[in-house]
């Protein structure tokens, strides 16, 4: 699975938008990118995931440049509730298995 | 539906023993996958079980297994406890391999293992 790059912490003002980069320059043709994030104290969960069209969803967008290689998760309206380490993984979507590749993240800091 | 539920949260062992932790899935998810998370390495890939057999194994030794039992709950061992085997160890349960919604994993809050 390709490698991502992903700036170690990041503040935002409550209320918003949160742009959360990622660099993933050797992504493959076939290779999805997966967003993540773990609030303290309890286990990663789903955010979104692209191939390279840009997605949106109750949660988030992701943006993936034309290139793919690299993307964009924004938060329109961070709240307090949106702390959390956030994980942008590049991944095969296919049958062979459900092995995420976890980096170092993103700590997003969403502040009043 | 309820999410992914694990047994025990915390748990405190000594050196040299033995421990097993348990996870129930999401009603109608069959793909179950283990991860262990330190400060020091974060999170890494243990193994993934469908239909009560491994189908992929991550980087670790042979004192760490698992076992997937037909209502797709999930028990993983770990033996000869080491004290860098405290961790937090998180299960992930997902739609079965062929589903459109298979690579997208919903994680329970995890056990905190202290070995000492």
């Amino acid at each position: 699975d390709a490698k991502t790059t992903q700036p170690p912490s990041m503040d935002c003002a409550e209320g918003r938008a949160a742009n959360l980069p990622c660099n993933h320059s050797t992504i493959s043709g076939n290779e999805y990118v997966y967003w993540y994030r773990q609030i303290h104290s309890q286990g990663p969960q789903y955010i979104i995931h692209g191939l390279k069209n840009n997605e949106t969803n109750e949660m988030a967008s992701l943006i993936i440049t034309e290139d793919r290689k690299s993307s964009t998760l924004i938060l329109p309206h961070a709240t307090l509730r949106d702390t959390a380490v956030y994980y942008c993984i590049v991944s095969l979507k296919n049958n062979a298995g459900n092995m995420l590749t976890f980096g170092g993240g993103t700590r997003l800091m969403v502040k009043p | 539906k309820a999410g992914v539920t694990q047994t025990p949260r915390y748990l405190i062992k000594t050196r040299g023993q033995q421990v097993t932790l348990s996870c129930s899935p999401i009603s109608g998810h069959r793909s179950v996958s283990w991860y262990q998370q330190t400060p020091g390495q974060g999170l890494q890939f243990l193994f993934e079980y469908f239909s009560e057999t491994q189908r992929n194994k991550g980087n670790f030794p042979g004192r760490f297994s698992g076992r997937q039992f037909s209502n797709s709950r999930s028990e993983m061992n770990v033996s000869t406890l080491e004290l860098g085997d405290s961790a937090l160890y998180l299960c992930a349960s997902s739609q079965p391999p062929g589903h459109s919604s298979y690579n997208e994993q919903f994680f329970g809050p995890g056990t905190r293992l202290t070995v000492l």
